[in-house]
């Protein structure tokens, strides 16, 4: 079974630039979830979706950051315009509900590098 | 959100049992407590997880005192390919759950 897939693997551009990054969760997933991780930092949540819903996007910063899930599949995150410090890996998690009790094990993708110059 | 604190860093040779403890004092009633594990250029990667005494799997066991206060994930006889970050997160189960990560254990393993 396939994982999580994300595209750009790597993209660089020049500050105020935007920039889109693509995720297939795996699938029959229906949570989906973005990360920021900075060098040396373990992952941020940025946003949370159930199905085409985003539920949780209060870590999203929402003057240059937007995120959509149009069909419940696949994602995109997009940021305009990218500043310097977005410089990050921006990692797709995706899960499925998990009966009972405890958390449900999240899948993630590798993740994009985006660097800012 | 309970908060996490763990070791910045641990060594080991290759072939030795590994604990990493993890302290959660604040931790509530509904939390459970999630190990994950990441490689270099990779999204972490779960582990296991457990609510309380011991959980054992194909990979790890997972210590959890009658407090709750603190764990302990135990890799058996490492190898240098579990030269890895470890995270240690806490929170209530379920899908509305928001896992946070701290900095994580840097595990090194060499010959």
């Amino acid at each position: 079974e396939a994982g999580v897939v994300q595209s750009p693997r790597y993209k660089i551009i020049e500050k105020k630039q935007p920039v889109a990054f693509w995720c297939n969760p795996i699938s029959g997933h229906n949570t989906l979830y973005w990360y920021r991780q900075n060098l040396g930092q373990g992952p941020e949540l940025l946003i949370r979706y159930e199905n085409e819903e985003a539920v949780d996007d209060s870590q999203l910063p929402k003057d240059r950051f937007s995120a959509e899930r149009l069909k419940g599949v696949d994602s995109t995150l997009k940021i305009q315009p990218a500043e310097l410090g977005d410089s990050a890996v921006y990692l797709c998690a995706s899960s499925l509900p998990r009966p009972g009790l405890g958390h449900n094990e999240q899948f993630f993708g590798p993740g994009t590098r985006l660097t800012v110059l | 959100l309970a908060k996490t604190t763990q070791p910045i860093s641990m060594d080991s040779y290759e072939g030795q049992e590994v604990n990493i403890t993890c302290s959660h004092n604040n931790i509530a009633t509904n939390d459970y407590i999630t190990w994950y594990q990441q490689f270099p250029s990779q999204g972490p990667r779960f582990i296991i997880q457990g609510y309380k005494t011991k959980v054992t799997n194909e990979v790890a066991s997972l210590f959890i005192p009658a407090d709750r206060k603190s764990s302990t994930l135990s890799l058996p006889r490492v190898s240098l390919s579990d030269t890895a970050v470890y995270y240690c997160l806490v929170g209530e189960g379920g899908t509305a759950s928001k896992l946070t990560f701290g900095t994580g254990t840097r595990l090194q393993v060499t010959l």
